[in-house]
């Protein structure tokens, strides 16, 4: 079975420059997170997804960043402009709401960005 | 708010050695526990879970036992592995919070030959 899925695996660019990370999540998963990992905070949750909609975006730093899911496979999060202290890894992650607290969540391989 | 602490890293040791981390929580509900792994380079992957107290979550030799009573939830393997050397990660997933994981700030080991 396909696991969680994000493109680019690696994204350099110039600061000020739009920056698209995607994600698709697991068939059948109805709750899709996205994730901040650096050095110096450890992993951030900025915002997560139940059926499509975004139930708490509170972990998103700035208006710069935002993210969407238009439809059940397939979510970006957008940082405009981008800065270099948005460089981070970013990870997506999924899980099925049956049980609800008891499911783990499944992580894609994540997007190591680096802003110049 | 519902929150992780975990002992902080990196913790070092020698193959075959006996690896304890400790985990703590503070949550106002019934969390059910987790660890994940995250291998260098890739994401976090579930290593074991427990759902309810006294429940013990076990996985290629790890175990976890969740202790209501002293709010733990400590990760031990009796005699680790270089392929071992991670970075491991306690979370907690309360029922009101609609799926969401708290994590804890990550323990890095490495296991030498």
């Amino acid at each position: 079975d396909a696991g969680v899925i994000q493109s680019p695996r690696h994204e350099v660019t110039e600061m000020g420059q739009e920056v698209t990370l995607r994600c698709k999540p697991i068939s059948g998963h109805d709750y899709l997170f996205w994730y901040r990992q650096t050095m110096m905070r450890g992993l951030e949750l900025l915002i997560y997804f139940n059926n499509n909609v975004p139930i708490d975006d509170s972990g998103m730093p700035e208006d710069r960043f935002s993210a969407k899911m238009p439809n059940a496979s397939f979510s970006t999060l957008k940082i405009q402009p981008s800065e270099p202290r948005d460089s981070a890894v970013y990870f997506c992650a999924s899980s099925s709401g049956t049980g609800r607290n008891n499911q783990p969540q499944h992580f894609g391989d994540g997007t190591r960005l680096s802003i110049l | 708010g519902d929150s992780v602490t975990q002992m902080e890293g990196p913790v070092t040791l020698s193959e075959e050695a006996f690896l304890t981390i400790n985990c703590t929580y503070t949550a106002t509900g019934y969390p059910s526990l987790f660890w994940y792994v995250q291998y260098p380079g890739e994401g976090l992957q579930l290593l074991l879970k427990a759902t309810k107290a006294d429940d013990k979550g076990s996985n290629k030799g790890f175990e976890a036992t969740y202790r209501k009573e002293t709010t733990s939830f400590h990760l031990e393997k009796g005699s680790v592995q270089v392929s071992d050397s991670a970075v491991y990660f306690c979370a907690l997933s309360d029922r009101g919070s609609q799926g969401n994981l708290i994590f804890g700030k990550g323990t890095k080991l490495s296991v030498k030959p």
